[in-house]
């Protein structure tokens, strides 16, 4: 069984720039949230996508979007990067919304 | 204020036991977590339980549940330094959506 798996690990941007990020979900999950976590934070939720739409969306700007696709897989872009959006991005799966998340190791974007 | 608090450190001895604890604030959360982070990794799902449940019991960690207070605790019995990472309270389930909402973790330092 494969677990959640994240890319890039590690990513340096400049304030302005767009991001994409990736994440395959675990093997037979079809849902896929999406988490920020700032320096000595807690993750905060970004949003969840099930079965490829939009399933429930936290405090986040829309320059903040997502994508799943039909294999489940999802992506995380943000436009207009701002300093503050340096954090650990986390995805986790779970299949048809249920209470367990799996995550994965999580992207760590640095904005200069 | 926050959804979910918790002590930012704990520190303990090797061989003892730790208990972390949480409030939280949602009367209506299904179920209450407890997630893992250790440096430089996602989150690992310790264990959970259900609202309607007081007491949970899984080999060295036990959860306990106060659902007037809303106060939920985690005992790792005869802690290792291995045990030593940040320790994430969550809730969810409130409306049907098992989106887990986190404190800001406690550290838990293990001293030999």
């Amino acid at each position: 069984e494969t677990g959640v798996t994240q890319s890039p690990t590690h990513l340096i941007k400049t304030r302005g720039q767009q991001v994409t990020l990736r994440c395959s979900s675990q093997s037979g999950h079809n849902t896929v949230s999406w988490y920020q976590q700032a320096l000595g934070q807690g993750p905060q939720f970004i949003f969840q996508y099930y079965r490829e739409e939009e399933n429930g969306r936290g405090n986040f700007p829309p320059r903040f979007s997502g994508l799943q696709f039909p294999n489940y897989s999802s992506e995380l872009n943000v436009n207009a990067l701002e300093l503050d959006d340096s954090a650990l991005y986390l995805c986790a799966s779970s299949h048809d919304r249920e209470e367990k998340l799996f995550f994965g190791s999580g992207t760590q974007l640095s904005v200069l | 204020g926050e959804d979910v608090e918790q002590s930012l450190f704990l520190s303990v001895r090797e061989g003892d036991s730790s208990v972390i604890n949480c409030t939280y604030t949602d009367s209506s959360s299904t179920y209450l977590y407890w997630y893992k982070q250790e440096p430089g990794a996602g989150l690992q799902l310790l264990t959970y339980i259900f609202s309607n449940m007081d007491m949970k019991q899984d080999q060295r960690l036990t959860v306990l549940l106060n659902k007037k207070d809303k106060h939920l605790s985690l005992r790792i019995a005869d802690t290792q330094t291995g045990d030593s990472a940040i320790y994430f309270c969550a809730e969810g389930g409130s409306g049907g959506s098992y989106i887990p909402t986190f404190g800001r973790g406690t550290s838990l330092i293990v001293h030999p």
